[in-house]
């Protein structure tokens, strides 16, 4: 069983939509990332929390510690949104807490 | 300030040549990173670096070596490249954990 699961894998939605993509992981953290990867193949950092929520712009993350869950939300999406979405744990179990990546969310907005 | 930069960005080797990709980051980071990434799995760490002159094995180190001879770059290296090793690579920088890591653009090596 993977130790961090994102769902859905593929998502595909109409400008304007709102999107959440969900991120279980089953390992205690100290923190948990949400990441982007553009269809170039750069990777950026959007949040790190550890507790409740946070934003920024038209994104939106929040987490619960207790049911080990996170969502990251898009509201009014745009074409330029499209990318893939990782979340990534970090473990308070295990050397120099490095990071366990899921497999990601590859988000496509249509205009 | 360039952050996290990689060479090469794309590189073609036969099996059993042998190369070396450079990470050099400008933002004064402790850590470094190494990982790889592949269709359908999230990305993997091979080694790390919690500073110079330290390196660590990470997730699925087997057939890499790497060096941080300076605090600024930190190089891995493919001794006697496989088809396995095909795959995109990317480094990445952070301050200690749990600090966010910044990635470079990545290095995209076939192996034939």
């Amino acid at each position: 069983k993977n130790e961090v699961e994102q769902s859905p894998q593929n998502l595909t939605a109409q400008e304007g939509e709102f999107i959440t993509i969900n991120c279980s992981y089953s390992v205690g953290i100290s923190a948990l990332h949400w990441l982007q990867q553009h269809p170039g193949g750069g990777i950026v950092s959007l949040f790190m929390l550890s507790s409740g929520k946070k934003k920024h712009g038209r994104l939106i993350a929040t987490i619960n510690i207790q049911e080990k869950h996170s969502s990251l939300h898009i509201t009014a999406s745009h074409p330029r949104d499209s990318a893939v979405y990782i979340c990534a744990v970090r473990s308070i179990v295990g050397s120099q807490g490095n990071l366990i990546f899921g497999k990601g969310t590859k988000l496509s907005v249509k205009p | 300030n360039a952050g996290v930069t990689q060479t090469p960005k794309f590189r073609v080797l036969k099996t059993g040549q042998s190369m070396t990709l450079l990470c050099a980051q400008d933002m004064n980071h402790e850590y470094m990173y190494w990982y790889r990434q592949d269709p359908g799995m999230g990305l993997r760490l091979i080694h790390y670096s919690v500073g110079e002159g330290t390196t660590a094995k990470g997730e699925v180190p087997d057939g890499y070596n790497v060096s941080r001879l300076k605090k600024q770059n930190f190089l891995l290296g493919l001794e006697s490249a496989a088809p396995s090793q095909t795959s995109v690579y990317f480094c990445a920088s952070s301050y200690r954990p749990p600090w966010e890591q910044y990635f470079g653009p990545g290095t995209r090596l076939t192996v034939t």
